[in-house]
């Protein structure tokens, strides 16, 4: 069964502080992984996503995130936080199978910059 | 270019009440996904349809839910005799296609049941 883990509620971090926001999964066979961004009241908004290639993706607003097969991680990053990047972030897979394209979604990590 | 749109934004029903739920997807998109999210919760998938096809409604209650995707017009995602545990936001999501494509969210329908 397809499942994501994002083990934090809440991460803190100070403007211009390096944040992460941790994300691990279960899939069977290869992942396809995504981050979305909720702020108050509104939608989910896409910030990037891992199909194949390097493990390093890029995405909006300075966002990164690392794959590591090993460790069925997929850390969103970025160097510098800003107090505006505070908003509940999720974590998202499905697989690459056939017939698979429904979305697991983690529970959500709320990020709060502070300034 | 409209991302997905979605209507009514907020609605309040009373229980036994229906509620009816519109989404028009993005523009070229083929494929729409609901999902419900609860208060302090993530998004958990309920159905799956292209048009005028419902292809994975596994996630939807076996009970007063129902989902279409006509020919023409937005897809609707319908809840009768609704009870309190309802009340959630839900969300559509559309793409173009269904491999390696990435759903794009609309603004969600907040429903409260009272």
């Amino acid at each position: 069964a397809q499942s994501v883990a994002q083990p934090e509620d809440q991460v803190n971090v100070a403007e211009g502080n390096p944040l992460t926001v941790k994300c691990t999964y279960s899939v069977s066979g290869n992942p396809y992984l995504f981050w979305y961004v909720q702020y108050p009241n509104r939608g989910l908004q896409f910030l990037l996503k891992y199909i194949t290639g390097d493990n390093l993706v890029k995405g909006s607003y300075g966002f990164e995130a690392e794959f590591n097969k090993s460790q069925t991680s997929f850390h969103l990053k970025k160097p510098s936080a800003l107090v505006s990047d505070s908003a509940l972030y999720f974590c998202a897979v499905r697989g690459s199978t056939s017939g698979t394209y429904k979305y697991i979604f983690g529970t959500g990590t709320r990020l709060k910059v502070l300034a | 270019n409209a991302g997905v749109m979605q209507n009514p934004r907020h609605l309040v029903r009373r229980r036994g009440q229906e509620a009816r739920l519109r989404c028009s997807p993005m523009k070229g998109h083929s494929h729409v996904y609901w999902y419900r999210q609860l208060p302090e919760e993530g998004l958990k998938f309920m159905v799956y349809l292209q048009k005028e096809n419902i292809i994975d409604e596994s996630g939807m209650p076996k009970e007063r839910f129902s989902a279409e995707f006509p020919k023409e017009g937005p897809s609707i995602l319908r809840i009768q005799q609704v009870v309190r545990g309802d009340s959630a936001a839900y969300f559509c999501a559309s793409s173009p296609g269904q491999f390696q494509e990435t759903q794009y969210f609309g603004p969600g329908t907040r429903l409260l049941v009272l």
